[in-house]
């Protein structure tokens, strides 16, 4: 356990819908990352938050938003959601916002049917 | 635009041998590169890392070497094991502080 905690871990949701992923980062740590994994693609960065507030964006489409509560956890939301959309969901954190390294959680694997 | 390549999708080492995975980049200006290994169904665990200041690092069997003239950098694992089985991401931590990744090699160790 790496201390990311991603949820749900699997998701099937038909063309067009909605969807909300979940994030909660590791203890202590301020900066939230999300990234997309599609086939054969590598690790595509979406979108950073720190303490709250968007820090760095990256190839994030505009149907795509995201957020960090309070309590530091995030979520990134999906909407209008497209076949190619279906990809795995990558969430990580860092304690600070230019750190070494990042703990990832395990994925959340989307298919858009 | 890939700034960071990683041009074998895939590496196949008898067991005992040493691994050579490599990377390209493109941004002279990138200042730090890591290394992670990913599982299936797992997310990546960051492996090693090497500042841009330094042109080796070393952590046990793990070895990370950057060209910066040929703005290239490779890992060693020696010796491998069948445990060393998975897809290693190259990642370089871009202006912003977010790290840009490549498509990933999948190493495979045989028995």
């Amino acid at each position: 356990d790496s201390g990311v905690t991603q949820t749900p871990k699997h998701l099937i949701t038909a063309t067009g819908q909605r969807v909300t992923l979940r994030c909660s980062p590791r203890s202590g740590d301020l900066s939230v990352y999300w990234y997309q994994q599609s086939l054969d693609q590598g690790l595509q960065f979406l979108i950073q938050y720190y303490n709250g507030e968007e820090r760095a964006k990256g190839n994030i489409l505009e149907r795509f938003s995201a957020q960090q509560f309070p309590d530091l956890h995030s979520e990134l939301n999906l909407s209008s959601l497209e076949l190619g959309d279906s990809a795995l969901y990558f969430c990580a954190s860092s304690v600070q916002g230019r750190d070494y390294g990042y703990t990832f959680g395990s994925g959340t694997r989307l298919t858009v049917v | 635009d890939q700034q960071v390549k990683q041009n074998s999708p895939s590496l196949s080492v008898q067991e005992g041998r040493i691994s050579i995975l490599n990377c390209d980049y493109t941004n002279s200006m990138f200042d730090y590169f890591l290394w992670y290994k990913k599982y299936p169904a797992e997310g990546p665990t960051f492996l090693i890392s090497i500042s841009s200041i330094k042109d080796k690092n070393e952590d046990g069997r793990f070895t990370v070497f950057l060209n910066k003239s040929a703005k290239h950098l490779s890992l060693h694992i020696v010796p491998s094991q069948p445990g060393d089985s998975a897809v290693y991401f190259c990642a370089a931590r871009g202006s912003q502080g977010n790290l840009i990744f490549g498509k990933g090699t999948k190493l495979s160790v045989k028995p």
